[in-house]
């Protein structure tokens, strides 16, 4: 198993600011991933954040409006920029690849509302 | 995008069975189904996945059809603490698309007293 942090838990920020999630991991994992869940929604994959190279964004998503970061195999970040109220929905981390391991584990997820 | 279908919506009274039926009428012969559930404000967890036989863990049954285009999910004795929405997820299952998953709408199980 993979226990996951990640930080903010919840946030409200106005709109056109940017805000950045935090995602830790308490073991080096090959693979990371973002989702959104809007609300009343399932989720939806983002990106896969890449170790040493770009991420690799899904259709719908973009570097310039998500951001990520991955520097070492055990943390990334992901920023919402310029954000506005459709912005408003929960964040999660995910993890996989561990020695062994056949799933994803997911983080609780980040709150955010845009106003 | 996903390629499965649910139900929306299914309910179980507290120590009977739930069974789960998922549709994946399209799925190729090295995609494997997985289910993840969703308890309300949590992230997804994992509970069980297979190929084309039959799996049992200490959460769970996957019954998988002979065509694979089908399974159920099996909760053997619901508890109220299983009421989330469940998520059936067809995928490669190795490398890079472990954790690439397309999430479908997945159905609200409710386990009532």
């Amino acid at each position: 198993s993979a226990v996951i942090s990640q930080k903010p838990s919840r946030d409200i920020c106005q709109r056109g600011t940017s805000l950045t999630i935090q995602c830790q991991v308490d073991s080096q994992v090959t693979m990371m991933f973002w989702y959104r869940q809007q609300p009343g929604q399932s989720l939806t994959l983002i990106a896969t954040a890449n170790q040493g190279s770009e991420a690799t964004y899904e259709s719908g998503f973009v570097i310039d409006k998500f951001p990520i970061s991955r520097p070492n195999l055990t943390f990334s970040t992901l920023t919402v920029s310029n954000m506005s109220p459709e912005d408003s929905s929960i964040y999660l981390c995910s993890v996989a690849g561990q020695v062994g391991g056949t799933e994803a584990f997911f983080g609780q997820g980040t709150r955010l509302t845009v106003v | 995008d996903a390629k499965t279908t649910q139900p929306p919506s299914m309910d179980c009274a507290e120590g009977r069975a739930a069974n789960l039926p998922c549709n994946h009428s399209t799925i190729s012969g090295n995609e494997y189904v997985y289910w993840y559930r969703q308890i309300h404000s949590q992230g997804p967890q994992y509970i069980i996945h297979g190929l084309k036989n039959n799996e049992t863990n200490e959460m769970a049954s996957l019954i998988i059809t002979e065509d694979r285009k089908s399974s159920t999910l099996i909760l053997p004795h619901a508890t109220l603490r299983d009421t989330a929405v469940y998520y059936c997820i067809v995928s490669l299952g190795g490398g890079s698309t472990l954790g690439r998953l397309y999430f479908g709408r997945g159905t609200q199980l409710t386990v009532w007293p």
